[in-house]
């Protein structure tokens, strides 16, 4: 299955709260996590990426969880701030497949004042 | 510096005509890519360089004609295209196929009359 799985597809949260998103996975040739955040009519920009052997990995505000055995990762934002409005996507490499990247189908995220 | 530039920034065609989009990247990568976007879903990959060969075509239709002139560039062209093909097309490009993460360029706005 090369699928990747992310909930919700939209999130509303309070300035200054947590965002988290959820992906999942079932593809174990699978062998680097990136996320992508979008903004309306802009390509989509690289925001933090994790290989399965770390568990966690911080950037700013931002932290990837990755659970290799639960073959979940997740994305939280910590001070959720307005201009974090955007779509986020993860994605997931197929090391056996010419390195293509599998997206999720995106999170909608609205922080509100 | 991670940019990816992409021209033009809007292209309306009708479906007889023949138009190109372009792509450029300075970061020394040797793989780039072409992606197909439509409204609120995840990018879809369309074809794939590496070291300026064609490695992946995802089965697209012969109306898209991609063309990598060397490893800085790369090219789109479009001829009798359908209105189903509006879209925002995507070129990214990662050191290769196998290693470091994709950076998308801004895209460019497709809409066939």
């Amino acid at each position: 299955q090369q699928q990747v799985k992310q909930s919700p597809q939209s999130l509303i949260v309070q300035k200054g709260g947590i965002s988290i998103i959820n992906c999942a996975y079932e593809n174990t040739a699978f062998d680097y996590f990136p996320w992508y955040q979008q903004f309306p009519g802009k390509g989509p920009a690289l925001l933090i990426a994790i290989r399965p052997d770390v568990s966690e990995k911080k950037e700013g505000r931002f932290t990837i969880s990755f659970n290799k055995s639960a073959k979940q990762f997740s994305l939280h934002i910590m001070d959720s701030q307005p201009g974090d409005s955007a779509t986020y996507f993860c994605a997931a490499r197929v090391n056996n497949q010419g390195g293509k990247l599998i997206f999720g189908q995106g999170t909608e995220l609205s922080v509100k004042p | 510096d991670t940019e990816v530039t992409q021209t033009p920034k809007h292209l309306v065609m009708g479906m007889t005509n023949k138009k190109s989009l372009k792509c450029e990247q300075h970061m020394g990568h040797r793989a780039m890519y072409w992606y197909k976007q439509k409204a609120k879903k995840p990018p879809e990959l369309m074809f794939v360089y590496s070291y300026e060969k064609l490695s992946i075509n995802e089965s697209v239709p012969s109306r898209f004609s991609p063309e990598c002139p060397n490893s800085s560039l790369l090219n789109l062209h479009l001829h009798a295209l359908q209105p189903e093909d509006s879209a925002l097309y995507l070129c990214a490009s990662s050191l290769s196929q196998f290693r470091g993460s994709q950076y998308f360029g801004p895209g460019t706005r497709l809409t066939v009359l």
